[in-house]
């Protein structure tokens, strides 16, 4: 079964670092989403790409985050510089059907921890 | 602000029971409202989804329950088994026509089912 890769699993990193984490979704799908889930609590999207386009980037510090995804197919998300709060776990997500959120799958996403 | 609120936080349920997980919303424009399970290191996966036009969708052990009026939706899953202890995160989604809708979390339940 196709599955959505993500790396690296674990980041530490130190506060005003830079970090980027990788994304590539399953084969043909053309929408890829970048979630951050705190602990305790329900993912919050951060961007959505539909092919090379954002769609949705309104909730990204843009300060301090950026997402590309080039050619359409895997995506990066840099955080630059770190801070504290943004220890958290990035997920990408990946859909295959414009206009149908329910196809939604997700990678086991990336644990960052800044200190 | 919080789109979705889910209730309880955590649940602990007997092998066998039934465990009942409740979610609520304020935005009409909500149209659509899937489960989400995650399981430890894990990313979200989709359990089971519903749209406002049923009140009531079943698939196996897992069962939605859609009050429109009420703005209300609650998971039910009967005879619990040890293997479903995980988080499920409810969320809600309003489709925006040929683009995507964003996809709002609730806060998750931590269901144990003990054996």
């Amino acid at each position: 079964e196709a599955e959505v890769a993500q790396s690296p699993r674990y980041k530490i990193t130190e506060k005003s670092q830079a970090v980027a984490f990788w994304c590539d979704p399953i084969s043909g799908h053309a929408t890829l989403y970048w979630y951050r889930q705190i602990l305790g609590q329900g993912p919050e999207l951060l961007v959505q790409f539909q092919d090379e386009s954002v769609v949705d980037d309104s909730q990204l510090p843009k300060d301090r985050f950026s997402a590309e995804r080039l050619k359409g197919v895997d995506s990066t998300l840099k955080i630059q510089p770190a801070e504290l709060g943004d220890s958290a776990m990035y997920l990408c997500a990946s859909s295959s059907a414009a206009g149908l959120v329910e196809t939604q799958y997700f990678g086991p996403g990336t644990r960052l921890l800044v200190l | 602000q919080q789109q979705v609120k889910q209730s309880p936080q955590s649940l602990i349920v007997q092998k066998g029971g039934i465990s009942i997980i409740n979610c609520a919303y304020e935005n009409t424009a909500f149209d659509y409202f899937p489960w989400y399970q995650q399981f430890p290191g894990k990313g979200p996966a989709l359990l089971i989804a519903i749209r406002p036009d049923v009140s009531e969708k079943k698939e196996g052990r897992f069962t939605i329950s859609f009050n429109k009026s009420a703005k209300q939706f609650s998971l039910h899953i009967m005879d619990s088994q040890p293997g479903d202890s995980a988080t499920y995160f409810c969320a809600a989604s309003a489709d925006r026509g040929s683009t995507l809708g964003r996809l709002y979390f609730g806060r998750g339940t931590q269901l144990t089912v003990w054996p």
